[in-house]
């Protein structure tokens, strides 16, 4: 089955460290994406990418870095200097970058800062 | 700029109750629509998409028409089911951004028996 698959479903991190969220699709999709979701709060965008090695970033990237050395991969990692990690993360993927294309969802990271 | 603008929930409905959920949007260029739906603890499935004016997008009983006079994207379901319920997510695609999306804050649905 095609998909995308987001590893860990739940993830625990100490103040102060860094830590790597995991996408993986076999849709083979030339553009990747990744969302934040806060509670009663709509998607905000973090990184794209729209092909290998190359990635822009969207409307809240400080905090996170991203990097795009395979097609199928595109992990996302949040640093110590983001000051307000716990959330829910979401990664997709579409085709292309075409305004016309859907965007397809993983099943989500939830990350949790103690 | 580009913006979605939703309903606000929750919404509340009894089985067989007929669903509109409102969305307005702001864009630039052409944008194309979409709604998506989120179950508790997953990830966003598309329900349904229109990419221009006039265009119906339908799916599981579930339409929404792209009005460009409006600025509006509703979606509406004749007859809700308890397995409707979920978080309903309005999002935009605009075309001089390529395929950035813009959401709406959701609109959590509860469907009572």
């Amino acid at each position: 089955d095609g998909g995308i698959t987001q590893s860990p479903k739940y993830l625990f991190r100490k103040e102060g460290q860094n830590v790597t969220l995991s996408c993986e699709q076999n849709l083979n999709h030339d553009a990747m994406y990744w969302y934040r979701q806060d509670p009663g709060q709509g998607l905000r965008l973090i990184y794209y990418s729209q092909i290998v090695n190359d990635f822009q970033k969207g409307d809240i990237a400080e905090g996170y870095s991203v990097s795009r050395e395979k097609k199928e991969s595109f992990p996302l990692t949040v640093t110590s200097a983001q000051k307000n990690p716990t959330a829910f993360y979401l990664c997709a993927s579409s085709p292309q970058h075409a305004s016309t294309d859907t965007q397809y969802f993983g099943p989500g990271t939830r990350l949790t800062v103690l | 700029g580009n913006s979605v603008t939703q309903m606000e929930g929750p919404v509340t409905l009894s089985e067989e109750a007929f669903l509109t959920i409102n969305c307005t949007y702001t864009a630039t260029g052409y944008p194309s629509l979409f709604w998506y739906v989120q179950y508790p603890g997953e990830g966003l499935q598309l329900l349904l998409k229109a990419t221009k004016a006039d265009d119906k997008g339908s799916n599981k009983g579930f339409e929404a028409t792209y009005r460009k006079e409006t600025t509006s994207f509703h979606l509406e379901k004749g007859s809700v089911q308890v397995s409707d319920s979920a978080v309903y997510f309005c999002a935009l695609s605009s075309g001089n951004t390529g395929n950035q999306f813009y959401f709406g804050t959701g609109t959590s649905l509860t469907v009572i028996p």
